[in-house]
């Protein structure tokens, strides 16, 4: 699975919107896009995923550039439930493609 | 909540112990996953079941042992464990499709302690 590079961490207030970027440059054709999160004590959830179109979801949105080679989730209106450590994460479309997770960006949010 | 529950929740064990953790899912999910997360780490995929079949073994050492016995459950053997084995144990399921595009769902883990 290709590589992807995240911020270590990002902070956030509050009913705000957060945009958390990933490049992901040697991404290749098959690859899926998923973001998933991790709450503290609680196993990763689930955010979202793209191949190139954008994605709207009750979560977020996922805006994936044109070359593919970045994406950004968009949280629209953050919470302090929100904060977690996001994994953005490239899957293979052509086999099963586990997740293999990066270090993730720790988001912090401020009331 | 979660969809997929793990038990125990916490695990303390010697090293010569043996145990188990157990991992159950009802979504009709074929694909089963154990993930390995020390702290401050990302986790890290050790077993991967497809249809009850064991698909991938990413290395892992012998002293742990997974079992698939139905496909809802998934348990984790767990025998002669060393202090580095300290971590969260992670389980996931998802439908099996060959197009990677099904999200996994974790349960909240069970937090394994040996002394």
């Amino acid at each position: 699975d290709a590589k992807t590079t995240q911020p270590n961490s990002m902070e956030s207030n509050e009913e705000e919107p957060v945009h958390l970027p990933c490049n992901h440059s040697t991404i290749s054709g098959t690859d899926y896009i998923h973001w998933y999160r991790q709450l503290p004590s609680q196993g990763p959830e689930y955010v979202i995923h793209g191949l190139t179109s954008n994605v709207n979801n009750r979560m977020a949105s996922l805006a994936i550039a044109e070359d593919r080679k970045s994406s950004t989730l968009i949280l629209h209106r953050a919470t302090l439930r929100d904060a977690a450590v996001y994994y953005c994460i490239l899957r293979d479309g052509g086999s099963q493609g586990n997740l293999i997770f990066g270090k993730g960006t720790k988001l912090s949010v401020k009331p | 909540d979660t969809e997929v529950t793990q038990t125990p929740k916490h695990l303390v064990m010697g090293m010569t112990n043996k145990k188990s953790l157990k991992c159950e899912q009802h979504m009709g999910h074929r694909a089963m996953y154990w993930y390995k997360q020390k702290a401050k780490k990302p986790p890290e995929l050790m077993f991967v079941y497809s249809y009850e079949k064991l698909s991938i073994n990413e290395s892992v050492p012998s002293r742990f042992s997974p079992e698939c016995p139905n496909s809802s459950l998934l348990n984790l053997h767990l025998h002669a464990l060393q202090p580095e084995d300290s971590a969260l144990y992670l389980c996931a399921s998802s439908q099996v499709s060959r197009y990677s595009n099904q999200p996994q769902h974790f349960g909240d883990g069970t937090r394994l302690s040996i002394l």
